[in-house]
């Protein structure tokens, strides 16, 4: 149980595009979902904590309006990076809050790996 | 606001060895969640082992066990009989409450010598 997918696990796209980023919970309901951002050799930096049913709050520097994180059901979060440059160019994993576990575990996706060409 | 301190960026250990992967933390609160994950080359985060700091025994499995120093803020894992497939990044992480977040340390690479 408590499994996490993140979808998709790659994807190339050309400047200026946008990119939406799929994170689900497949067999538990996840009021709270937590996107990261990795780049290599790096630890996980939060970019924003996402909760169902209303607006995400992000961490400082983070731009809410490239990064748009809409958390619509208890097992669905979705990130869309806006016009999307090289820079943004990155690892992003998502992992979401289980309250029925008990452990204070997260559970993970197994990441996103974007490419801005 | 609490802070994760992995101050080892990188370790080595002879396949078989036990090894040691030194955390420290900085928080005010007294009750909290300490966890150890390992980030093989797929980047697939996996939990190694958790600690809540209400409890005194040190936690283990299998081959991993901690070292939990609240006082000291200290949280170190162990890894006994190291092997091949142990060889991965770890980050050291602390979490308040059942809908915080997850903040991590720096993370430190482990290299398994056959």
């Amino acid at each position: 149980g408590a499994v996490v997918s993140q979808h998709p696990s790659r994807v190339i796209c050309k400047s200026g595009t946008s990119v939406k980023i799929e994170c689900r919970s497949l067999d538990f309901q996840a009021t709270t979902m937590f996107w990261y951002r990795q780049f290599p050799k790096q630890s996980l930096m939060l970019m924003a904590t996402s909760n169902e049913g209303s607006k995400a709050t992000y961490e400082q520097g983070v731009e809410k309006d490239k990064f748009l994180i809409n958390h619509a059901s208890l097992t669905l979060s979705t990130l869309t990076v806006t016009s999307a440059h090289p820079e943004d160019s990155s690892f992003y994993i998502c992992s979401a809050s289980h309250t029925g576990v008990g452990t204070g575990e997260l559970f993970f996706g197994e990441g996103s790996r974007l490419t801005v060409l | 606001a609490q802070t994760v301190t992995q101050s080892q960026p990188e370790m080595s250990v002879q396949e078989a060895e036990t090894v040691t992967l030194s955390c420290t933390y900085d928080t005010s609160e007294s009750d909290y969640y300490l966890f150890w994950y390992k980030q093989p080359p797929s980047r697939q985060m996996i939990l190694v082992i958790r600690q809540e700091a209400y409890k005194q025994q040190n936690a283990t499995e299998n081959r991993f066990s901690v070292n939990f120093q609240k006082a000291a803020k200290s949280f170190s894992l162990k890894i006994s009989d190291s092997q091949l497939g142990d060889a991965a990044m770890y980050f050291c992480a602390y979490r308040v409450g059942a809908n915080s977040k997850l903040t991590f340390g720096k993370g430190i690479t482990l290299s398994v010598r056959p």
